[in-house]
């Protein structure tokens, strides 16, 4: 099985910081998600990639931007990180067609 | 616009009998259907999934039935144990503008009293 790995379980960062979170596979698969998931509200897409260097806007792109310059590794960035962007945020990758994702264990972010 | 729900916030089961997750979907597009159950600060992880072209699939334990016409899936868990105390999403995929999209439920959290 794939191993995907979140740089960070925990981070707390201050309103208007830029904040990076990192997510690194190891298994080479094309499709990499990111997520967040808040309470009543589920899962919900934030970007994806499906090549190196290519990036797709999910369901809620607003304040958010990515980076895939390495198949293995794609980056969320908060631009101006902002108190409702605290959040749990998880990785997923996936293979092409109708394959499951695999998520890493995510990263708890609370921006004061 | 919830195209993906999970109408049952939370369910409590004792151990031994079944348990029974549902979830009811909106878009006939969607083709491919994906439980995942998750631990608290754990992401995630993938449980049995389902095409459109069936309507069972079984994996130990674990069975996911799909009524196309009625836009609903269940997930049977026989028989429960309390490790399978857990948050489960409903997840339900389409291919859209060239790409797979996958949206998923809010999620029901299951209670397994020993």
């Amino acid at each position: 099985d794939v191993k995907v790995t979140q740089s960070s379980r925990y981070l707390v960062k201050r309103t208007g910081e830029k904040v990076f979170l990192e997510c690194v596979q190891d298994m080479d698969h094309e499709n990499m998600f990111w997520y967040r998931q808040d309470p009543g509200l589920g899962l919900r897409l934030i970007y994806f990639s499906y090549d190196v260097k290519m990036k797709e806007k999910g369901d809620i792109p607003e304040g958010y931007s990515v980076s895939r310059e390495k198949k293995e590794r794609f980056s969320l960035i908060l631009e101006s990180a902002s108190t409702n962007q605290t959040s749990m945020y998880l990785c997923a990758v996936k293979r092409p067609g109708n394959q499951p994702q695999h998520f890493g264990d995510g990263t708890r972010l609370s921006i004061l | 616009d919830q195209q993906v729900k999970q109408n049952s916030p939370s369910l409590s089961v004792q151990e031994g009998r079944i348990s029974i997750l549902n979830c009811d979907y909106t878009n006939s597009m969607f083709d491919y259907f994906l439980w995942y159950k998750k631990y608290p600060a754990e992401g995630p992880t993938f449980l049995i999934s389902i095409s459109s072209i069936k309507d069972k699939n079984e994996d130990g334990r674990f069975t996911v039935f799909l009524n196309k016409s009625a836009k609903h899936l269940s997930l049977h868990i026989v028989p429960s144990q309390p490790g399978d105390s857990a948050v489960y999403f409903c997840a339900a995929s389409r291919y859209s503008g060239g790409y797979q999209k996958v949206t998923f439920g809010i999620g029901t959290k299951l209670q397994v009293i020993p």
